[in-house]
């Protein structure tokens, strides 16, 4: 099992911005990813999870309405998506396999936000 | 939204046993996952559903739940066990990490 991320992005605010997480080596549409969220020298923040085979999502109160997940299943990719960046998103950002834990983990991709 | 606790740090001689605590409002009728991160990595779980540890996690890393806490107990802790560790209970269709616990091995 693989989970591989896009790589860095430098933004400025008001941008938009897709990530992706390329998931390889099981079967895409029976497993949930998951998306969490860490902020320099912070925690990890759940951000929600979507289904690989129906692109049912769960969203975390704290990031609906400002992401959106998506998959394409054609592609075994999963998307992480926001219209406008703002300087506090600044971050890194994971996806992971959720079966009955995150068990399999992306490298991460950073996302730096600045004027 | 359910939350939990942890202590921030823990210090540990090596060889000594290390717990790591994760507390909730009746945590041990939850599942518990625990993440093992170390600076500039992504993390990884040491340990799934209370007490499994997955392939390749030694097995002097071990958990238990009951009541309202969780534990995550290290035995014999080797420098290589110097990392941030996550608690992370299964609650319905929400997720939720701890704060996290930075593990010192002096």
């Amino acid at each position: 099992v693989q989970m591989v991320q896009s790589g860095p992005e430098a933004k400025k605010p008001g941008e938009s911005l897709n990530i992706s997480c390329k998931a390889s080596g099981y079967t895409f549409t029976n497993y949930w990813i998951g998306w969490v969220r860490q902020m320099p020298g912070k925690g990890l923040e759940w951000m929600g999870m979507i289904y690989g085979g129906d692109s049912e999502t769960r969203y975390s109160p704290s990031f609906q309405g400002q992401v959106i997940m998506s998959v394409d299943k054609s592609m075994t990719t999963a998307y992480l998506q926001w219209s406008s960046l703002k300087t506090a998103d600044t971050a890194m950002y994971y996806c992971a396999r959720q079966d009955r834990s995150f068990d399999y983990w992306g490298q991460g991709t950073l996302v730096t936000v600045s004027p | 939204s359910y939350e939990v606790t942890q202590p921030p740090s823990v210090s540990v001689s090596p060889g000594q046993t290390a717990t790591i605590t994760c507390s909730g409002d009746k945590l041990g009728q939850k599942y518990v996952s625990w993440y093992q991160q170390k600076p500039g990595q992504s993390p990884v779980v040491v340990i799934y559903q209370d007490d499994k540890r997955p392939s390749g996690i030694p097995g002097r890393i071990s958990g238990s739940n009951s009541g309202n806490t969780a534990t995550l107990t290290i035995t014999g802790t080797q420098a290589m066990d110097e990392a941030d560790y996550y608690c992370q209970p299964w609650d319905s269709r929400n997720v939720v990490f701890g704060p996290g616990t930075k593990l010192t091995v002096l």
